[in-house]
């Protein structure tokens, strides 16, 4: 597709929820990235992707915390047991490889936990 | 944790003059980003610049970067209402692997 697609744009989860958010790169991007911006703060890195293979999952906070990419294209963010601090914006980005390009971002899922 | 630091926190300008943005970063790097986010939008690449480069343009944008100081900006000439924004810079660390984002810079410019 012409950008990076994010699904869906708005999530509210009762505590203890278990949630899953989608992320379609750009077409031929090797890399993808998953990052978790708080209210007021700059991303925060969770999980990278080349092509199927999760190469770092160093950001992710917890073991509740699950990424995917079974076929090398889209991707899903998994949190089980949602906890009120995870209540933040998650931004999906793709990259032709690492960082030697700009990363296209998605617009982001907006995750609240009630 | 967060490896850029942005200075200063939040800009207020009139429309017409120039904005300037400081970032620092900690870890030898092999390039450097900056990024605009429009409230509840995602980011958007403005610029990157390689550690072997002192400075780039695009636009109305001027970015420079001191290696030696561990130390980038961002000029934005002219600035427009439109350019209202908060701004990061990222670098990629040690590694190459991935960026790492300061907190921002939120930008307005007052028409």
């Amino acid at each position: 597709g012409a950008g990076v697609s994010q699904s869906p744009r708005y999530k509210v989860a009762k505590r203890g929820q278990d949630v899953a958010l989608r992320c379609d790169p750009i077409s031929g991007h090797v890399s993808l990235f998953w990052y978790q911006q708080a209210l007021g703060q700059g991303p925060e890195f969770l999980t990278y992707f080349q092509n199927e293979a999760q190469l770092d999952k160093s950001g992710l906070p917890s073991d509740r915390f699950f990424a995917e990419r079974p076929e090398g294209s889209v991707s899903t963010l998994k949190i089980q047991r949602t906890q009120q601090e995870d209540s933040a914006v998650y931004l999906c980005a793709s990259s032709l490889a690492r960082s030697f390009y700009g990363y296209t971002f998605g617009s982001g899922t907006r995750l609240t936990v009630v | 944790s967060q490896q850029g630091e942005e200075d200063p926190q939040a800009l207020s300008i009139q429309e017409g003059e120039n904005a300037t943005m400081n970032c620092s970063y900690k870890t030898s790097i092999n390039n450097l980003q900056w990024y605009r986010q429009n409230s509840g939008r995602g980011l958007v690449h403005l610029i990157l610049i390689r550690s072997n480069e002192r400075e780039k343009h695009s636009g109305r944008l001027r970015v420079t970067l001191d290696t030696s100081k561990k130390s980038s900006s961002l000029l934005i000439t002219a600035s427009r209402a439109a350019d209202t924004a908060s701004y990061f810079c990222a670098t990629d660390g040690e590694y190459g692997n991935k960026l790492v984002f300061g907190a921002g810079t939120i930008l307005r410019v007052k028409s």
